[in-house]
């Protein structure tokens, strides 16, 4: 069964302090790797896509990797306004469909 | 555009109770989607339709079922709800290829007693 995970299950950074998400995978057949921003009480919105080992992506203070195995999402000097739960959804080729993962609960403190 | 728009916003239910939940997206997105997302839970994928004549089941079909009622609009309907069903729907669209990106609506809260 494919599956997705994400670690840790929540985080809580002070503003400035710079830290990581990570998404692992089944590791078999990746079609592609994204990520979502989910703000309390609203639909997750399209932060990036991933499609092979090493690519590397970047919005603001958001830099997304891939290796065969994981993905992490890095987070630079973090503002209170990053503060939201972060998906990451995997596309493989035996299905077009995305299995998302749980999420990770990221709040940042002034 | 508005993108993905969804009717309604939240909705209280009695358990047998049924309801159809609307979709609509103004992308010209030929794939359509309704996810259910529960506390701890990753979205799950409920139905999904390919393009505009062509419904699937995904991960959690039991009790719902769809209508791809043009290019448009996808609705989600629940004909005699239970508290199991007690979530948030998300409705996701998106277009040509097997990599395009979905995009989701807002999202409807429903609570069935």
């Amino acid at each position: 069964e494919d599956q997705v995970t994400q670690s840790p299950e929540a985080l809580r950074l002070q503003e400035g302090e710079s830290s990581s998400l990570n998404c692992s995978y089944t590791v078999s057949g990746l079609r592609g790797l994204f990520w979502y921003r989910q703000d309390p009480g609203k639909g997750p919105e399209f932060l990036f896509t991933l499609y092979s080992a090493g690519e590397e992506k970047e919005k603001e203070r958001l830099k997304a990797t891939l290796t065969k195995k994981e993905s992490f999402l890095h987070i630079t000097a973090p503002k209170p306004e990053d503060s939201a739960t972060y998906l990451c959804a995997v596309q493989y080729y035996h299905g077009n469909k995305l299995v998302f993962g749980a999420g990770t609960i990221l709040r940042v403190k002034s | 555009n508005a993108g993905v728009t969804q009717t309604p916003k939240f909705q209280v239910l009695k358990t047998g109770q049924s309801m159809t939940l609307q979709c609509a997206q103004d992308m010209n997105h030929n794939s359509m989607y309704w996810y259910r997302q529960d506390p701890g839970m990753g979205l799950r994928l409920i139905y999904y339709s390919a393009s505009e004549g062509t419904t699937d089941k995904g991960e959690v079909p039991n009790g719902y079922n769809v209508s791809r009622l043009n290019k448009r609009e996808f609705s989600l309907r629940l004909e005699s709800a239970a508290p199991s069903q007690t979530s948030v729907y998300f409705c996701a669209s998106s277009g040509l290829g097997p990599q395009e990106t979905q995009y989701f609506g807002p999202g409807t809260r429903l609570l069935v007693l």
